[in-house]
């Protein structure tokens, strides 16, 4: 079981580019999210799933796209980077009603 | 959605009980109460949930307030490895416990 997993680690960009940040899990689990965390901050939700073809907006969704084609992946897409989005980005997944488990997190710098 | 409060940071003696406050005075009657820690540069993992009554696990004990205003996380005996952000949350959506509200959480320091 590699629990959730995310690509890249590390990311720098310049402003107005765009990618893709992948998370995957091998857990079966029908929940997934993304959060990102500026520093000393805590975590907010960006865009959750709960389930394959269903996706909904969390607290900042602005600048951000996702979709989840498997109950596997939900990757998560920067359309066009601004310094504002650097962050932490970290993805989650869990059952409905079960613990969430988060992979290590993307460092993604916009200069 | 209800909100918590935390001490911005708590200090402990390795070995020793660490007794970590939140108080959550607007919670709703479906809400869980949910603690999950982040060590350094890592993300945030799961350590205990409850909805009413007191709970325990391995990692560590929940202690609910009667009127449900308020919980505490109770490590039974600090290590090192304990030093972390302990964040308390509730569930906005009854009993899942997904679209979580993270706090600034309590840093926990643990004295060797």
């Amino acid at each position: 079981n590699a629990g959730v997993t995310q690509t890249p680690k590390f990311q720098v960009l310049k402003t107005g580019q765009s990618m893709t940040l992948q998370c995957a899990q091998d857990m079966n689990h029908e929940y997934m999210s993304w959060y990102r965390q500026d520093p000393g901050m805590g975590l907010r939700l960006i865009h959750y799933s709960v389930g394959a073809g269903i996706t909904d907006q969390g607290e900042v969704p602005n600048g951000y796209n996702v979709s989840r084609s498997t109950t596997e992946d939900f990757p998560l897409r920067l359309l066009s980077a601004a310094p504002s989005q650097t962050s932490v980005y970290f993805c989650a997944s869990s059952y409905l009603r079960g613990e969430q488990f988060f992979g290590p997190g993307t460092r993604l710098t916009v200069l | 959605d209800a909100k918590t409060t935390q001490p911005n940071s708590m200090e402990s003696n390795e070995e020793e009980p660490v007794h970590l406050p939140c108080n959550h005075s607007t919670i709703s009657g479906t809400d869980y109460i949910h603690w999950y820690r982040q060590l350094p540069s890592q993300g945030p993992e799961y350590v205990i949930h409850g909805l009413t009554s007191n709970v325990n696990n391995r990692m560590a004990s929940l202690a609910i307030a009667e009127d449900r205003k308020s919980s505490t996380l109770i490590l039974h005996r600090a290590t090192l490895r304990d030093a972390a952000v302990y964040y308390c949350i509730l569930s906005s959506s009854g009993g899942s416990n997904y679209k979580l509200t993270f706090g600034k959480g309590t840093l926990l320091t643990v004295n060797p």
